[in-house]
């Protein structure tokens, strides 16, 4: 089974909107983390946020913003103002206590922003 | 600091022929990991060195995969009589300690193409 969901395959929006990148994870352990890493064109994964199971604190940053809800589950991710250098491949992905040199990672979510 | 080095940025093999990746990790990183990523998709988890040892090399897909780390830093990613299913770009990401809440730091990939 697929640890780390990301259904939204690919989505276009134009500049200065607002994006949600959703993920969801599935896990057994108590103890996990959750990340988010952003693939532009040149092909490097960039880390951009870790999320402990223990905090489920929104967390901003700038123009990006982080929503844990261990309800549902999910771990989304928004982009306000969107410009065209979001343009990527962002990835959600799990590490867990368990099975903690694996970390598992979505399938992606290709952002493009168009000018 | 110098990022995780990745060489050659490009392999184009023919089927049943040896190729060797080369990852220089960050200095002083632990742990060294090895992804695979085919298009489309997510990275896979292949194998998981701590020092010298390969921790965890569950992820290795069959026998023709192997992988070495003799000195604790470079490591090298071997692969055997080269399949057109092993056409993917292959990641190399390390870490300072292994530990479940260290980001993976990955480097741009080798294309591997095997025609």
């Amino acid at each position: 089974a697929q640890k780390v969901t990301q259904a939204q395959t690919e989505i276009s929006v134009v500049e200065k909107e607002d994006v949600t990148l959703d993920c969801v994870y599935e896990t057994r352990d108590t103890t996990y983390y959750l990340f988010w890493y952003k693939q532009p064109p040149s092909g490097e994964l960039v880390f951009l946020i870790r999320r402990n199971s223990f905090d489920e604190q929104n967390e901003i940053s700038g123009r990006y913003s982080w929503n844990f809800q261990k309800s549902t589950s999910s771990f989304n991710f928004t982009i306000t103002a969107s410009q065209v250098v979001d343009s990527a491949v962002y990835f959600c992905a799990l590490s867990e206590e368990n099975t903690g040199n694996q970390f598992y990672f979505g399938t992606g979510t290709s952002l493009t922003v168009i000018p | 600091g110098a990022g995780v080095s990745q060489t050659p940025s490009n392999k184009v093999t023919e089927k049943g022929k040896y190729v060797e990746l080369r990852c220089d990790p960050i200095s002083g990183h632990t742990a060294l990991y090895w992804y695979r990523q085919s298009l489309g998709q997510g990275p896979e988890f292949l194998i998981y060195f701590q020092g010298t040892g390969a921790a965890d090399d569950s992820g290795l897909p069959n026998d023709r995969f192997f992988a070495v780390r003799p000195e604790g830093s470079v490591s090298t990613l071997k692969i055997q009589r080269t399949e057109r299913g092993d056409s993917a770009v292959y990641l190399c990401a390390s870490s300072p300690t292994g530990s479940i809440n260290s980001p993976l730091h990955f480097g741009n990939g080798t294309r591997l193409t095997v025609t």
